[in-house]
């Protein structure tokens, strides 16, 4: 079956510009997360929802970050007024349950986001 | 917060030898799950094994073993008879209700 997908790819922007980056969790996955990976670093939390609620956000650096999930399904992540140290790759994983579960979680591909 | 500490940055061996790599955590939580998870060079993480806190039996599933010691809190991770394609970074995350946070990871090279 397919895998957690997420676009686009790659997004090159301009410092304080507006980007949003989507994924689209393995179908039948309640639980959906958002990582953000710099080089050589392992992946750091941001956001966690279980359904439409974002049930842990305390990974969200600061209020320009912000995810929405509004049908439970696909989710997008939303950066504002960007900052060059925002680039990164950012993950998105799904998973059968939420957290408390034992249950391993299925990353996408990433998407590659540079402020230039 | 928990914090893991993968302490070997980069590990090389050549095919056919066994590595272990290590991994050390700190938690408050008293239930929590390990999990460690493989990412090659495209990029994408794999889920490779997980253990939960309840249970410290080591196990083998083909080339892969862990040793789970919750007393030292450590969850190594080996992989017998290395070959060329296991050649990615390797991270260890502990995982529980409320936080999860994966190590920084260590980069085998398994040269041929």
């Amino acid at each position: 079956g397919a895998g957690v997908s997420q676009t686009p790819s790659n997004k090159v922007t301009e410092k304080g510009k507006y980007v949003e980056l989507r994924c689209d969790p393995i179908s039948g996955h309640t639980a959906l997360y958002w990582y953000r990976q710099s080089l050589g670093q392992g992946p750091e939390f941001l956001i966690y929802f279980q359904g439409t609620g974002a049930a842990d956000d305390s990974g969200l650096p600061n209020d320009r970050f912000f995810a929405v999930r509004p049908e439970g399904s696909v989710s997008t992540l939303k950066i504002q007024r960007t900052e060059r140290g925002d680039s990164a790759v950012y993950l998105c994983a799904s998973s059968l349950r939420g957290q408390s579960s034992y249950n391993e979680q299925f990353f996408g591909p990433g998407t590659r986001l540079t402020v230039l | 917060a928990q914090k893991v500490t993968q302490a070997q940055t980069e590990i090389s061996v050549v095919e056919k030898e066994d590595v272990t790599l290590d991994c050390v955590y700190e938690t408050r939580d008293t239930t929590y799950y390990l999990f460690w998870y493989k990412q090659p060079p495209s990029g994408e993480l794999v889920f490779l094994i997980r253990r939960n806190s309840f249970d410290e039996q080591n196990e083998i599933s083909g080339r892969y073993s862990w040793n789970f010691q919750k007393s030292t809190s450590s969850f190594n991770f080996t992989i017998t008879a290395s070959q060329v394609v296991d050649s990615a970074v390797y991270f260890c995350a502990p995982l529980s209700r409320y936080d999860m946070r994966f190590g920084a990871g260590t980069r085998l090279t398994v040269k041929p």
